[in-house]
């Protein structure tokens, strides 16, 4: 079974540019989570989403979106970007976060840098 | 507000040693808390993953205990080699996400 993958592997932008960050989850999983990971502040929780339904966000800007799918794939958006915004980006999937037995399974990141 | 800590922040042993690596939690009600490696410039891993209702999990060289009332877990290396050298981060999943810890960073030398 194919992993998580996550497309591009990475990207240079400037500032004020927009970026769109995809993701496709392990098949038959409906849970698709993202997040951020710097070395000043380590991994922090940007959303989740099941059957195209965000359950939950993080502490981030409105410049941060994302969506899902019918068919699980996810994408995540990122307007106006910023310096501070050069991260990897790390999507997850899982049957259905929120259970007891849920793994979380990690793509490879998207590596941002912004100019 | 869910806060998860790792201590001890860097650690370096040398080869065949057992250790451990502490995690702690703020907030008891969590759905499960989960063990991660990570490489340098790659992404996460999953070790081990211990239910709310479970104490311990056993996977080879690895074994994880949860006290949720304490909110507290501890990651068991045993025999440790060279490859096991990587960060280790453990994460609580409650409300639909996972919070994390900072991190240990582990050194083996040969």
């Amino acid at each position: 079974k194919a992993g998580v993958t996550q497309t591009p592997r990475y990207l240079i932008k400037t500032r004020g540019q927009q970026v769109t960050l995809s993701c496709s989850p392990i098949s038959g999983h409906r849970s698709v989570s993202w997040y951020q990971q710097t070395p000043g502040q380590g991994l922090q929780f940007l959303f989740e989403y099941f059957s195209e339904t965000q359950r939950n966000k993080g502490n981030f800007p409105g410049r941060f979106s994302g969506r899902q799918f019918s068919n699980s794939r996810s994408e995540m958006n990122v307007s106006t970007l910023e310096l501070g915004d050069s991260a990897l980006y790390l999507c997850a999937s899982s049957l259905a976060l929120g259970g007891p037995d849920e793994t979380q399974y990690f793509g490879p990141g998207t590596r941002l840098l912004v100019l | 507000k869910q806060e998860v800590t790792q201590i001890p922040a860097a650690l370096s042993v040398p080869e065949g040693e057992n250790l451990v690596l502490n995690c702690s939690f703020t907030d008891s009600a969590i759905y499960n808390l989960q063990w991660f490696r990570q490489d340098p410039g790659k992404g996460l891993t999953s070790l081990l993953l211990i239910q709310s209702s479970q104490r311990e999990q056993t996977s080879g060289r690895l074994n994880a205990s949860l006290d949720k009332s304490s909110g507290r877990s501890t990651l068991y290396i045993a025999a440790s080699q060279p490859g096991d050298s990587a960060t280790y981060l453990c994460a609580v999943d409650s409300n639909y996400q996972l919070i994390w810890g900072a991190g240990t960073k582990l050194i083996i030398k040969p």
